[in-house]
């Protein structure tokens, strides 16, 4: 166990639905990084946020979004899915903003029929 | 813009030898930090070891050492003494000093340990 948490493990969604996937990152983390990791596009990064705050912006489609908690806590809400939104999605977790101590979560795979 | 390079798509090697894989990088920045990861089958990333743009020695994990030629903008993993649970994707991947400090990942190497 990593101590990064993420829910569900898995999802399967028809075309057109939204979902949102959650993060619990490592005890004491401040920020929290969500990765996409496709077949035909590698692993990309998506956002970040630091206690809060929304930190960096990656490859981030508008219909997605997300969100850290006051308990710190994050959520990717992933809305009008495509087929092409199937993925591995990983959400990671530091100390600082510019720490090399990144620890990921085991993913959660979302399969869009 | 930072890149990451690995171009061994896939890599096999027998059990107990050692296996190096490749990867260069391309930055502007004079700090950074460059970081390989493993992921099994079963998906998960496993950090496996760190390598600061400022550090004099290679670093060392266990098994695993890196061999960085900053010159070259190199940041090669090898791997002594490989084993059957080796077998995964790794990924190098890199982190540029700055408000961002997103990793950068390459495309994967697949390697395959063989009896």
């Amino acid at each position: 166990d990593s101590g990064v948490t993420q829910t569900p493990k898995h999802l399967i969604t028809a075309t057109g639905q939204r979902v949102t996937l959650r993060c619990s990152p490592r005890s004491g983390d401040l920020s929290v990084y969500w990765y996409q990791q496709s077949l035909d596009q590698g692993l990309q990064f998506l956002i970040q946020y630091y206690n809060g705050e929304e930190r960096a912006k990656g490859n981030i489609l508008e219909r997605f979004s997300a969100q850290q908690f006051p308990d710190l806590h994050s959520e990717l809400n992933l809305s009008s899915l495509e087929l092409g939104d199937s993925a591995l999605y990983f959400c990671a977790s530091s100390v600082t903003d510019s720490s090399y101590g990144y620890t990921f979560g085991s993913g959660t795979r979302l399969t869009v029929v | 813009a930072q890149k990451i390079t690995q171009t061994q798509p896939g890599m096999f090697v027998q059990e107990k030898e050692a296996v190096t894989l490749d990867c260069t990088y391309d930055t502007s920045d004079q700090s950074y930090g460059l970081f390989w990861y493993k992921q099994p089958s079963s998906g998960e990333m496993i950090f496996l070891i760190y390598q600061g743009s400022y550090d004099e020695q290679n670093a060392t994990e266990g098994r695993y050492s890196l061999n960085f030629q900053k010159a070259r903008k190199s940041a090669n993993l090898v791997i002594s003494a490989s084993q059957l649970g080796d077998s995964a994707m790794y990924f190098c991947a890199m982190r540029e000093a700055g408000t961002a400090s997103k990793l950068t990942f390459g495309t994967g190497t697949r390697l395959q340990v063989t009896l």
